[in-house]
């Protein structure tokens, strides 16, 4: 079956850039999708075809995705951007669809 | 403005069946495709299925095949997701969420959590 893998972990201070890997073979050949979920809430959409913003998710939530690695860029970080991050890719082709990464958590130092 | 509003928690013994439901409003219930996502306490995101709401057809992921059971209702636009013969493991919260694109979901229930314990 195909696998995500994420870092467990990232670390940024405010005001810098952090940047959230996604790793799947050939990834940059599917769809990929981002998601925030902050403690005791629902995810929410932020990056969704590898690099959309849907509306309302402000511009500072980018996303690239090519090769074997989709990134989830987050610019001039903020406090409340302190959450877990997931990444999720979609293959309509295959047998599993539907797969997540394991999630990373986003701390803001 | 587009709204998933799921049932109450659950509490069942294992070897049991649970249904939560999914009441959608704000938008044509029809139109999109539904997913049901659990997460368990402390992990992560994990896919379930979904369900074509206007056909009834559903796609189950490998992990729930011959457990789980998606259905609708398209008078009351709600959603239903089944899961039987409950473990320990399926302790966890479980979501509905509209797809958007591909996979891609913008509106989320708020949760139901279904506890599985003797």
């Amino acid at each position: 079956s195909y696998v995500l893998t994420q870092p467990p972990s990232v670390s940024v201070a405010p005001g810098q850039t952090a940047r959230i890997s996604c790793g799947g073979n050939n990834i940059g050949s599917k769809t990929v999708h981002w998601y925030q979920q902050k403690p005791g809430q629902a995810p929410v959409l932020v990056v969704y075809d590898g690099s959309d913003r849907p509306s309302g998710i402000p511009e500072r939530f980018s996303g690239s995705n090519s090769g074997n690695t989709a990134t989830l860029t987050i610019s001039r970080v903020e406090a409340g951007d302190e959450a877990d991050y997931y990444c999720q890719v979609w293959d309509g082709r295959s047998d599993y669809h539907i797969i997540f990464g394991g999630g990373t958590e986003l701390t803001v130092l | 403005q587009v709204q998933l509003v799921q049932s109450g928690a659950e509490v069942k013994k294992p070897g049991a069946s649970v249904k939560v439901s999914c009441r959608a409003s704000g938008y044509t219930f029809s139109d999109y495709y539904l997913h049901w996502v659990r997460q368990a306490p402390g992990q992560g995101l994990e896919w379930m299925g979904w369900i074509k709401p206007n056909t009834g057809g559903t796609k189950y992921a490998q992990n729930f095949q011959g457990r789980v059971t998606m259905t609708r209702n398209t008078y009351i636009s709600t959603a239903y997701m089944e899961l039987n013969n409950l473990r320990s493991d399926d302790t966890a919260v479980y979501y509905c969420a509209r797809d958007f694109y591909n996979g891609g979901s913008d509106y989320w229930g708020q949760g139901t959590l279904v506890t599985v314990s003797s």
